[in-house]
């Protein structure tokens, strides 16, 4: 079945710390997406990427940090300058040209100890 | 990218049509209308999309006004597994890189 994987479903994090959240999709899409969502918030743009080896920054990308070496693999760092870094992150694909149709991934649930 | 404004909450019965309204009074002419939704802990499900003729899929249809300043998500016969948050957003198609402004959504409850 071609989708979005990403894991861990829930991860925990000791403060000053950093880790690293996975996402792999095998839909053949070029473009890639990491956003956050906080409790009873909308969603907010981290970081983007529409092609290998190149990304941007998105709204809120201070305390982040991606790659793209290839095209299903975007990881996201949640780096210790993240003062805040509890919340559900979301990675999401589209095929290029099309980005407004994104098809999302089950989201790891991160946690602040 | 043009600013939607969505009610914060609805409630419907299940069986009957779920009607979702949504303002964007200052969309441009190259912005399409998205519809996505959220159930809760899950990722975000892309719905559908119009630019400015009426939509139809097998999820949902998409009423767009002739000044297109609003829309109306319509889920014909709503059950259960419809309670979501529903986010209505307004994008230049093809051109916006894919860069969504997620608002806070319409809560939708569906009850029995």
């Amino acid at each position: 079945d071609g989708g979005i994987t990403q894991s861990p479903k829930y991860l925990f994090r000791k403060e000053g710390q950093n880790v690293t959240l996975s996402c792999e999709q095998n839909l053949n899409h070029d473009a890639m997406y990491w956003y956050r969502q906080d409790p009873g918030q909308g969603l907010r743009l981290i970081y983007y990427s529409q092609i290998v080896n190149d990304f941007q920054k998105g709204d809120i990308a201070e305390g982040y940090s991606v790659s793209r070496e290839k095209k299903e693999s975007f990881p996201l760092t949640v780096t210790s300058a993240q003062k805040n870094p509890t919340a559900f992150y979301l990675c999401a694909s589209s095929m290029a040209g099309v980005g407004e149709t994104q098809y999302f991934g089950p989201g790891t649930r991160l946690l602040v100890l | 990218d043009a600013k939607t404004t969505q009610p914060p909450s609805m409630d419907c019965a299940e069986g009957r049509a779920a009607n979702l309204p949504c303002n964007h009074s200052t969309i441009s002419g190259n912005e399409y209308v998205y519809w996505y939704r959220q159930i809760h802990s899950q990722g975000p499900q892309y719905i559908i999309h119009g630019l400015k003729n009426n939509e139809t899929n097998e999820m949902a249809s998409l009423i767009i006004t002739e000044d297109r300043k609003s829309s109306t998500l319509i889920l014909p016969h709503a059950t259960l597994r419809d309670t979501a948050v529903y986010y209505c957003i307004v994008a230049a198609g093809g051109t916006s890189y894919g860069k969504l402004t997620f608002g806070q959504g319409t809560i939708l409850t569906v009850h029995p």
